[in-house]
């Protein structure tokens, strides 16, 4: 039982470039989340999903798409990356009944640099 | 202004120290209080939940919540080098995604 599971660890981009992280799940969650997370801000929500095909965005959308076509992935792409961007990204999942609802899990975080 | 404000620290502490954390908030309406811990390098983990006011005790772990004063806390009692990381208070009001604070970063010296 692996839980969540990020890919990938690291990376580097350029200005303009484009990419996709892939999160992956095997809790049969039904809720999936984006975050990033930088220095003195906290985690902060940019998209999330309550089901296979359906997304909609959180805190901070802007620059980002995400993509739920089956239950276990939800993906986030970037299509041109900017600096703005560098962060570490965190991919959460949860059920939406009782304490399951409050208790996110999260993976171990991909970290971004635009350069 | 913040919805959730969390001082950033580092808050350091000898070993069996008793340790307070803390986050204020504005938003009346949050009825779900929570407490996240993350190691260096890792994801957040839960470590407590509580729903509206009042005291929840889980082995040397306190979360306290006051509704009236728009306070959270928690508190480890005899705090281990283990004990080590940054601790990240989160709520919800309803249905709604979680608003985190900005996280508190501790350290225990052993």
């Amino acid at each position: 039982n692996a839980g969540v599971t990020q890919t990938p660890k690291f990376r580097v981009l350029k200005t303009g470039q484009s990419m996709t992280l892939l999160c992956a799940q095997d809790m049969n969650h039904e809720y999936m989340y984006w975050y990033r997370q930088d220095p003195g801000m906290g985690l902060r929500l940019i998209h999330y999903s309550v089901g296979e095909g359906t997304t909609a965005k959180g805190e901070v959308p802007d620059g980002y798409n995400v993509s739920r076509l089956k239950k276990q992935n939800f993906l986030l792409g970037l299509e041109s990356a900017a600096p703005s961007q560098t962060s570490v990204y965190f991919c959460a999942s949860s059920s939406p009944s009782g304490r399951s609802y409050n208790e996110q899990f999260f993976g171990p975080g991909t970290r971004l640099t635009v350069l | 202004q913040k919805e959730v404000e969390q001082d950033p620290g580092p808050l350091s502490v000898p070993e069996g120290a008793i340790v307070s954390l803390n986050c204020t908030y504005s938003n009346s309406a949050f009825q779900y209080f929570m407490w996240y811990r993350q190691y260096s390098r890792k994801g957040p983990e839960l470590l407590m939940y509580t729903y509206s006011s009042g005291n929840k005790e889980d082995g040397r772990f306190t979360a306290q919540v006051d509704k009236s004063s728009k306070y959270i806390s928690l508190f480890i009692r005899d705090s281990q080098p283990s004990d080590s990381a940054t601790y990240l208070c989160a709520m919800r009001a309803g249905r709604r995604a979680l608003t985190f604070g900005s996280g508190t970063r501790l350290q225990v010296q052993p």
